[in-house]
């Protein structure tokens, strides 16, 4: 079955540390990969993708991505946490296939940045 | 507005009614998705539709539900006989293409009592 795994509930990070969300997926194939953001009371926010090329990808707020195939680990990263980055990020794949184009969502990492 | 827009965004029901769920998605996305948020979880997905046709609709639980795109640009999800496991957030998201970026919804919050 194909799936994507966030192994962390909620991560803890003090403002101007770096931080890191971690990512696995299970899927056939070689998927596009997604990191979303999801703040209160808002919708679910793109902020980057990898689709090929760079294994590092950048995106906004300052994000980025690193893709690892042999992994299939695709954990988002950011240098410098920002309290304002506190909200819940979702990992989604989307499987290359002619027949679907549904994005399938981990179940979500709350982030927590602390002053 | 320039975003995809969800009416209404928040629906209180009882068991047994029937309930429509609208979806409007930014302007010239031709497609557009449709996916269920409960507590605590990810979006799972629904149905997605590629101008007025359903091009997967294997996200569907139960034949309760149903939605509908008649003209390619706003959808209505419907739920009949709702039960009170259908709560959730209802997530709709619109691209402008087959596998380009969905853009989401704030999302329709769905209770049934």
């Amino acid at each position: 079955a194909q799936s994507v795994a966030q192994p962390e509930d909620q991560v803890n990070v003090a403002e101007g540390n770096p931080l890191t969300v971690k990512c696995t997926y299970s899927v056939s194939g070689n998927p596009y990969l997604f990191w979303y953001v999801q703040y209160p009371n808002r919708g679910l926010q793109f902020l980057l993708k990898y689709i090929t090329g760079d294994n590092l990808v950048k995106g906004s707020y300052g994000f980025e991505a690193e893709f690892n195939k042999s992994q299939t680990s695709f954990h988002l990263k950011k240098p410098s946490a920002l309290v304002s980055d506190s909200a819940l990020y979702f990992c989604a794949v989307r499987p290359r296939s002619y027949n679907t184009d549904k994005l399938i969502f981990g179940t979500g990492t709350r982030l927590q940045v602390f002053p | 507005g320039a975003g995809v827009s969800q009416t209404p965004s928040n629906k209180v029901t009882e068991k047994g009614k029937y309930v429509e769920l609208r979806c409007d998605p930014i302007s010239g996305h031709t497609a557009l998705y449709w996916y269920r948020q409960s507590l605590g979880q990810g979006p799972e997905f629904l149905i997605y539709f590629q101008g007025t046709g359903a091009a997967d609709d294997s996200g569907l639980p139960n034949d309760r539900f149903f939605a509908v795109r008649p003209e390619g640009s706003v959808s209505t999800l419907k739920i009949q006989r709702t039960e009170r496991g259908d709560s959730a957030v209802y997530l709709c998201a619109s691209s402008l293409m087959v596998e380009g970026e969905q853009f989401f919804g704030p999302g329709t919050r769905l209770t049934v009592l």
